[in-house]
């Protein structure tokens, strides 16, 4: 039962580098969604997929693209990194409207 | 505009004895919340969640939270602290007005556990 598999776990990039990151959920859910957590500000939409076909931005999509490739599998990508893109991102899925969030364990990425 | 604020960014407290975590929302709508718990270098995993059933909610890991509409809070509570509890822990709000789940998080409060 893997649930919401991220990867890398880990990345460091130099600024302007570009770098694509996969998610992948094994539980048939519709919607898959991207954050970021940075210290003391909990975590904040970069993007979501309501649905396999669609994508829209969150509260912070400056600086990131997305792709949902099918059903499971819903990547980000940042096509010259900054420095104020180093943080940790999440990827979640949801089944239906209201339905709890699962949650991947998150890729730290460092942009220097 | 939904909003969530957690009234502590540390909490401590000794095993043994109860943890109160405070949370209030601000909601145009019937909300639906949740609890999730992080632990260091993981990601975020569900406590509990109220969606206007039962007011008192019983979740995993002996936490429960109680739904106060009058005074738009929504506490988690445990009788007992374990050392295992040391985390981080988000009040969400969830609007789903726009088709999708949209979630609104919390600052987050840590809590530390001492022996």
């Amino acid at each position: 039962n893997a649930g919401v598999t991220q990867t890398p776990k880990f990345q460091v990039l130099k600024t302007g580098q570009s770098m694509t990151l996969q998610c992948a959920q094994d539980m048939n859910h519709n919607s898959m969604y991207w954050y970021r957590q940075d210290p003391g500000m909990g975590l904040r939409l970069i993007y979501y997929s309501a649905s396999e076909g669609t994508t829209d931005k969150g509260e912070v999509p400056n600086g990131y693209n997305v792709s949902r490739l099918n059903k499971r599998e819903f990547s980000l990508r940042l096509e010259s990194a900054a420095p104020s893109q180093t943080s940790v991102y999440f990827c979640a899925s949801s089944g239906t409207q209201n339905q709890p969030q699962h949650f991947g364990d998150g890729t730290r990425l460092s942009i220097l | 505009a939904q909003s969530v604020t957690q009234l502590d960014s540390h909490v401590s407290v000794s095993e043994g004895t109860p943890v109160l975590l405070r949370c209030n929302y601000s909601s145009s709508y019937s909300p639906s919340l949740f609890w999730y718990v992080q632990h260091p270098n993981k990601g975020l995993q569900l406590l509990l969640k109220y969606t206007s059933a039962a007011t008192l909610v019983k979740g995993i890991n002996g936490f429960e939270a109680e739904f106060k509409k009058s005074e738009t809070s929504f506490h988690l509570t445990k009788p007992s602290a374990h050392m295992s509890d040391a985390a981080e822990y988000f009040c969400v709000v969830s609007d789903g007005s726009g088709g999708y789940n949209k979630l609104i998080f919390g600052a987050g409060t840590r809590l530390a556990v001492h022996p």
